[in-house]
Parts: structure tokens; sequence; C-alpha cells
């Protein structure tokens, strides 16, 4: 067990639709970071949040947006969902420290868009 | 483009067996970490590699970063069948902030 929580474990939802993934980082973690795994792009980064800023984008959809709160816990919102959207959702955290290079990884939200 | 290549895509092999895995880039690295994966569960943290030439051991698995920091390798002796999973290499080019990039990873299956 990592430490980091994700809800819900699946999602199945329907094209056009909006969801919202949630995770809450290890105790003690300032940085969320949020990846998409599909398997033919491999886990690819989204975005990054530290202490409530945004602070690296990779390569998130602008149907796709982020937000961390001040108790820390972060939210993936993606929204006008598409088929091609379905895959394993994770997030990520550690302290975000400049030589803090190892990141803890939450079990994960497997997305169905039908 | 895939910024971490890694090979071989897949891996069957038998029990006892030895093996290795490579992790190869253009790019130099800050320091490369390789990661676990079970089917439909997050990835999970093996070792973190940080300086050229470093070599770390966690019990039956090798793991070595390139002198150039560019590449790492990872070598299990005598494999095991809770040794299948998936095999990522991860890292942050330097001064490109703490963003990950993960390599596609090395599938390996390990049979009694």
């Amino acid at each position: 067990d990592s430490g980091v929580t994700q809800t819900p474990k699946h999602l199945i939802t329907a094209t056009g639709q909006r969801v919202t993934l949630r995770c809450s980082p290890r105790s003690g973690d300032l940085s969320v970071y949020w990846y998409q795994q599909s398997l033919d792009q491999g886990l690819q980064f989204l975005i990054q949040y530290y202490n409530g800023e945004e602070r690296a984008k990779g390569n998130i959809l602008e149907r796709f947006s982020a937000q961390q709160f001040p108790d820390l816990h972060s939210e993936l919102n993606l929204s006008s969902l598409e088929l091609g959207d379905s895959a394993l959702y994770f997030c990520a955290s550690n302290k975000g420290g400049a030589t803090n290079y190892e990141q803890y990884f939450g079990p994960g939200t497997r997305l169905t868009v039908t | 483009t895939q910024l971490l290549e890694q090979s071989p895509q897949f891996l069957s092999i038998q029990e006892g067996e030895n093996l290795t895995v490579y992790c190869n880039s253009s790019s130099v690295f800050s320091s490369l970490q390789w990661y676990r994966q079970e089917p439909g569960e997050g990835p999970v943290l093996l070792v973190t590699v940080v300086t050229g030439g470093e070599v770390k051991k966690l019990k039956r698995l090798t793991f070595q970063f390139g002198d150039a920091r560019k590449d790492s390798s990872l070598h299990i002796t005598a494999a095991q069948p809770g040794d299948t999973g998936l095999y990522l290499c991860a890292g942050a080019p330097s001064n490109s902030g703490y963003a990950l990039n993960f390599g596609k990873g090395t599938s390996l299956l390990v049979t009694p």
C-alpha cells in the first residue's frame, strides 16, 4: 500500500459526459501528479500540482482539467468524453522537493467510455 | 516520440533463468527509476539510480545506471514466478522539471 488513495476504482460512462476522479496523496506529500495509461501509449504524464499550484503540464487535453485543494487532495475533471478517453488514470505523489524524484502511485481509476 | 525505449517488449522465461531488460535514451537524466506494475494496479517503485555508473541491488534484482546517465538496465537472477509483471523505467530529463517520462515497459512472464 503506497498510501495514495484514488476513487472511484471503476467508472463507466457514456460519450459526451463529464466525470471527476479523486486522489488523496500520501501523508506529508505536497505534490500530486496525474497520469493516463492506455495499451498503445503507455503511461503518459498529464499534469502536476504542488501545494495547490499547477507546476507542470504534459499531454493533457483541453477537455481535461485538474486542481489541488487546500487539504492537498486533487481532482481530475474529464469532460466531453470520447471513446478514446477510456484508460487507467493514476495519481502519484511525493514531497515535491528539488531532489525528490521518486513518485508513489495510487491504485488507479479505470475509466470506460461507452 | 518515446523518450525512453525499453527492450525487450515481452519476455517469457522459465523459473530459475536469468534475464536483463534495458532502458535507453538519447537524453541525459537526473535520475532513473524502475517500477513494477501488476495488472490493474498502480506501478510500485523498486529503485532510483542517480549517479552515472551506479549499481544497486535489491535481493535478486540488480540495477545499473549508465556512465553517461542516458540508459539503465535491470538484471534478474534466478527468476521466480513472483517476478512476473510489467517493468517500467522512468525518468525526468535534466532541466525539465520533475514530471516523469515512462518507457512502455517490458512485460515479463516467469513460468514454473
